[in-house]
This record gives C-alpha cells, structure tokens and sequence, in this order.
C-alpha cells in the first residue's frame, strides 16, 4: 500500500521555539493532506486540511499563526508549531488520501515534547 | 458527517473471535464504513472498508446489515499483537472524523 512518512518521529524542544513537522507522501502524489493531533488517551483530532498550492483550512478553535502549515509540492506537508508551549506537547499525524479518497494513509506520527 | 458510537473498551482471550459493533444511525446513502487500527505512539493504519453485507480480507471481517445503521468488525483468532484501539469512521476521506474508538485488550 502507499505510504506516508513523517519526520521526526520525536522532537523535544524549549519553550519559546519553533518546531517543523514533515509529512511525505513516499509513492503517491496528494494534493490534500491532513494534520491531527491526538493528546494521551484521547482520539484524534483533526487540526487542518493541507492544500497544495494554496492556503490550509484550519479547523475551529486551532490558530492558524501558531500552527503553520506549508504544502509546496505534491509529496511534501509541513507542520511548524511556532513559539511552542508546553501545552502544545502531543503526538501530530497527517495523512494522505488514497486514490478515489476511499482510505486514507497515515504517518508515523510526531511526539512533540516542549520543555 | 455521520457520528458513531461504539464500545470504550472489550476484553479477549488469546485465539478468541473478537467482534465490535460500531453503530451510526446517520449514515449517508454515499458513505462507506472504514476500520483503522491504532497502536501506541503509531499513526492509523486501515484494516478494512465496505459499504453493505459482508466484506472480508484477510487480517478481519466486516459485517454491515441492509439498513447500514450499525456494522461489525470481526477479528478471528485474536493475539496479544491485536491489543490496540479501534476506530470506526463513515464518509470519505475528505474529512475523517475519529470518534473515541474501542480498546481492545488480549490477553493470554
């Protein structure tokens, strides 16, 4: 099946700082990809949609400034959580749809630890 | 977007048949029912789709009866490798929404 990768798999960073989550998509093309984020014991949550060429859609309630995401090519999504928190520790997923959008694949996922 | 419900958590016994229903009463005439599987620290990973009757591959089982309002997921055998949450989605992809899934725990 088709896979996507996303780099880092962990990140642990200061307070303050900006962080840059990659999400590639490694045998396909996606022209659409989705950025989640799921805290300890809860579900995911979708934060953004990721639209190649153009600006991302952002979900109600997450900050468009803070969480930064850029999809400059059809195999590449980037996620920066800029000034980081303490609060913004979690675990980040994208994916990308397959084709006919019938399954969607998922990274890795990111552990963001912001100390 | 169709909202479902399922089981927070089952328990099973190593080689057991293991079944979770997923309810979703709201179902769209165009949507399918899609399983995902969710290891700790792991993204999603797709297990199985369908969109009526009875679908079948070869790690699980989907049963979907004709009002589509509910569906099965159908573990044959479990192992303490099938430990893991799990998630039932309707619709396409073009906005997945996770509901809280169902934990499942194997136990030998």
């Amino acid at each position: 099946g088709a896979v996507v990768s996303q780099h880092p798999s962990w990140v642990i960073c200061k307070s303050g700082t900006s962080v840059k989550i990659e999400c590639r998509s490694l045998d396909f093309q996606a022209t659409t990809m989705f950025w989640y984020r799921q805290f300890p014991k809860q579900s995911l949550m979708l934060m953004a949609t990721s639209n190649e060429g153009s600006k991302a859609t952002y979900e109600q309630g997450v900050e468009k400034d803070k969480f930064l995401i850029n999809h400059a090519s059809l195999t590449l999504s980037t996620l920066t959580v800029t000034s980081a928190h303490p609060e913004d520790s979690s675990f980040y997923i994208c994916s990308a749809p397959g084709v006919g959008y019938a399954e969607a694949f998922f990274g890795q996922g990111t552990r963001l630890t912001v100390v | 977007l169709a909202k479902t419900t399922q089981p927070i958590s089952m328990d099973s016994y190593e080689g057991q048949e293991v079944n979770i229903t997923c309810s979703h009463n709201n179902i769209a005439t165009n949507d399918y029912i899609t399983w995902y599987q969710q290891f700790p620290s792991q993204g999603p990973r797709f297990i199985i789709q369908g969109y009526k009757t009875k679908v079948t591959n070869e790690v699980a089982s989907l049963f979907i009866p004709a009002d589509r309002k509910s569906s099965t997921l159908s573990l044959p055998r479990v192992s303490l490798s099938d430990t893991a949450v799990y998630y039932c989605l309707v619709g396409d992809v073009s906005k997945l929404v996770f509901g809280a899934g169902t934990i499942l725990r194997v136990k030998s």
